[in-house]
């Protein structure tokens, strides 16, 4: 049952360059995205979102990018730096139940 | 910054045993929950805890698991009879009102043995 789905489970980019992590979903009851990020032995941490009656939100270096219409999101990292590094998740929400359905993961590689 | 403190960090325990993962949630915080990620698989809602009572469970929340808020700071996750499929990766989170971006605890490696 993926309902969060992140094809790629990796990802390397050079220091100063775009990281793009891209999440598809299937539910069309979700109603609000999340994107959080995790270091190794320590647990997911908060890092953007966006409501399903929005198409971007911005946050400093970090854009979430959301297309209802094909079910995808994404996360845009401008410029990427190497304390990216990590795993980020997508996850998901629908109506007030605020239980988050997560996709796999992607692993950030952000190379000096 | 407020933390979600869980305790202990490592739990090794024999199948059959009874274990009690600890959680600190952020003390004004009115919403409760409990993940797990089994090793290489995605992170998986177990439990949402409001008001002295389960508001949500999952499937994989069976009669093996209970949790309890004891004191007006500690939420805990009970499993009463440890199988060996139990061992993972246990997230505490909690959540404010109107807080859309839960914390979590930094996690509680569980493996039976």
């Amino acid at each position: 049952d993926q309902q969060v789905k992140q094809n790629s489970p990796s990802l390397s980019v050079q220091e100063g360059r775009i990281s793009i992590l891209n999440c598809d979903y299937t539910n069309s009851m979700f109603d609000y995205f999340l994107w959080y990020k995790k270091y190794p032995a320590e647990g997911p941490t908060f890092l953007i979102s966006i409501s399903s009656i929005k198409d971007k939100n911005e946050d400093g270096r970090f854009t979430v990018f959301l297309n209802k219409s094909a079910k995808h999101l994404s996360l845009h990292i401008v410029p990427s730096q190497p304390g990216d590094s990590a795993v980020y998740f997508c996850a998901a929400w629908r109506g007030s139940n605020y239980k988050l359905t997560f996709g796999k993961g992607t692993l950030l590689t952000v190379n000096p | 910054e407020p933390e979600v403190t869980q305790t202990p960090s490592h739990q090794v325990t024999q199948m059959g045993q009874e274990v009690i993962l600890r959680c600190v949630p952020i003390s004004n915080h009115l919403y409760f929950y409990w993940y797990r990620q089994i090793l290489g698989q995605k992170v998986e809602f177990l439990v949402s805890f409001y008001n002295n009572e389960i508001s949500e469970k999952s499937e994989i929340f069976d009669d093996q698991f209970s949790v309890e808020r004891p004191d007006g700071s500690n939420f805990t996750l009970k499993i009463r009879s440890t199988k060996l499929e139990d061992s993972a990766m246990y997230f505490c989170a909690s959540r404010g009102e109107g807080n859309y971006g839960y914390t979590f605890g930094s996690g509680t490696r569980l493996t039976v043995v």
